[in-house]
């Protein structure tokens, strides 16, 4: 356990539904990410936050896709309109104002 | 482009045997690099990093070796355990003052008894 939570674990969702994703990351860490990872590939880069600053995002990260992390601490990840090409397996890391970032257990989405 | 990629998809090892995993990397700015473990159902957790001025670097029972002439990244993990088997992926990154990581498809490392 690394200390970076995520909920739900898991998600069904029919197409076209909105889905949110919450991410607790290490309490004193000040910057927080979110990955995309497909069965079989690496995890790919959607977003990351420096505080309550969303600082970078990812051509990945169409308009349906929101992130937000009002308070600088948990995130959340929203999907709007969900596409079978949105199943896949969502991961936050977060880190101290540095390189090494710690991942948490990830949430897998499955919509039908 | 950015890219990260390893050189085999699978490695089969003996338990106690030392195994070594490849990967290439292809944007020579990258300054830092990662390896993660990865088991079945859980996120990558992190093993070892390097950075880019240096060549290598140990820890415990893994040794991560940086050739940037030929921009490739190792890690050996040395008296493999069962526990050892799991993906292992190599990343890099910052990138050009970015923080995200670019991480390559993965090795599956499989211990067998």
């Amino acid at each position: 356990d690394t200390g970076v939570s995520q909920d739900p674990r898991h998600k069904i969702t029919k197409r076209g539904q909105n889905v949110t994703f919450r991410c607790d990351p290490i309490s004193e860490h000040n910057r927080l990410y979110w990955y995309r990872q497909t069965l079989g590939q690496g995890p790919e880069f959607l977003t990351y936050f420096q505080n309550e600053a969303q600082l970078e995002k990812s051509r990945l990260l169409s308009d349906r896709f929101s992130a937000e992390r009002p308070k600088g601490s948990f995130s959340t990840l929203e999907i709007q309109r969900t596409e079978q090409g949105d199943s896949a397996m969502y991961l936050c890391a977060s880190s101290l104002s540095g390189d090494e970032q710690y991942f948490g257990p990830g949430t897998r989405l499955t919509v039908t | 482009g950015e890219s990260v990629g390893l050189h085999l998809p699978t490695l089969s090892v003996q338990e106690g045997d030392n195994s070594i995993i490849n990967c290439a990397y292809s944007n020579s700015a990258s300054d830092y690099f990662i390896w993660y473990k990865q088991e079945s159902g859980k996120g990558p957790q992190f093993i070892i990093d390097i950075r880019s001025n240096m060549d290598k670097r140990q820890g415990q029972r893994v040794t991560v070796l940086l050739n940037k002439t030929v921009k490739h990244l190792s890690l050996q993990i040395a008296a493999t355990q069962p526990g050892d088997s799991a993906v292992y992926f190599c990343a890099e990154g910052p990138i050009q003052g970015a923080q995200k990581l670019v991480f390559g498809q993965g090795t599956r490392l499989t211990i067998n008894p």
